[in-house]
């Protein structure tokens, strides 16, 4: 079957890095994406990759390793607004979005 | 980026009226819309897909006759609960893409829907 896991929560702190991993299993691949929900939001985009390697975007940066069916979502220099979930979906074959559950980022000043 | 609103934000209805909640794409052709439901701390589940001018295909498990989707245009599509019942209670999103599956989903703002 489908499958994308990621941790159900994590706790940083403000100005810190924090990195959010994503594993998935998906019957062809074609991308993954990275997601920002706040809490009675609808998700926001925030990155997609589909080659191997780090993309970086400002204060947040995403990796894929297509291999090892791995990527990461990356936060530095972390404000308090970043406390919300992060969702990874990836496509698959048929251009299908598996969507995981979802990592609540709780930030403490 | 593209821009998708729905209406309404929130509703609040009676058990066994029906709710309808509109997806508009206000920049671009939407090709494609889909329709998902949240619930509280849980992940999106897709429950159906539609393409302009074609019924809609729905996910396993989801009752065609109760969440009925219309895709008109390439600007609007809607769903309509139907008989809704508190169970229905939730935070339901669309998302609309312009051409072909390797395309970015736009979201709309998401409708939360409870019924009394």
């Amino acid at each position: 079957g489908q499958n994308i896991d990621q941790p159900t929560e994590m706790t940083a702190t403000e100005g810190a890095i924090v990195q959010i991993n994503c594993t998935y299993q998906t019957s062809g691949f074609n991308g993954l994406f990275w997601y920002q929900q706040h809490a009675g939001e609808a998700p926001t985009f925030l990155s997609y990759n589909v080659l191997d390697g780090l993309e970086e975007k400002g204060r947040f940066s995403s990796f894929l390793s297509r291999s090892k069916g791995y990527s990461y979502l990356l936060l530095k220099e972390l404000q308090m607004k970043d406390s919300a979930s992060y969702l990874c979906a990836a496509f698959d074959s048929n251009y299908q979005l598996i969507w995981g559950a979802g990592t609540k980022l709780i930030i403490k000043p | 980026g593209a821009v998708v609103s729905q209406h309404p934000s929130r509703v609040i209805c009676k058990s066994g009226t029906s709710v309808k909640i509109e997806c508009r794409s206000l920049d671009f052709q939407a090709t494609t819309m889909f329709w998902y439901r949240q619930f509280p701390k849980k992940s999106l589940m897709l429950m159906a897909t539609s393409n302009e001018g074609s019924k809609a295909t729905y996910e396993q498990g989801v009752e065609k006759d109760k969440f009925l989707i219309n895709h008109a245009s390439l600007t609007l599509s809607t769903l309509t609960v139907t008989s809704a019942h508190p169970e229905d209670s939730s935070f339901y999103i669309c998302s609309a893409r312009e051409g072909g599956g390797y395309n970015e989903q736009f979201f709309g703002p998401g409708t939360r829907l409870t019924v009394l």
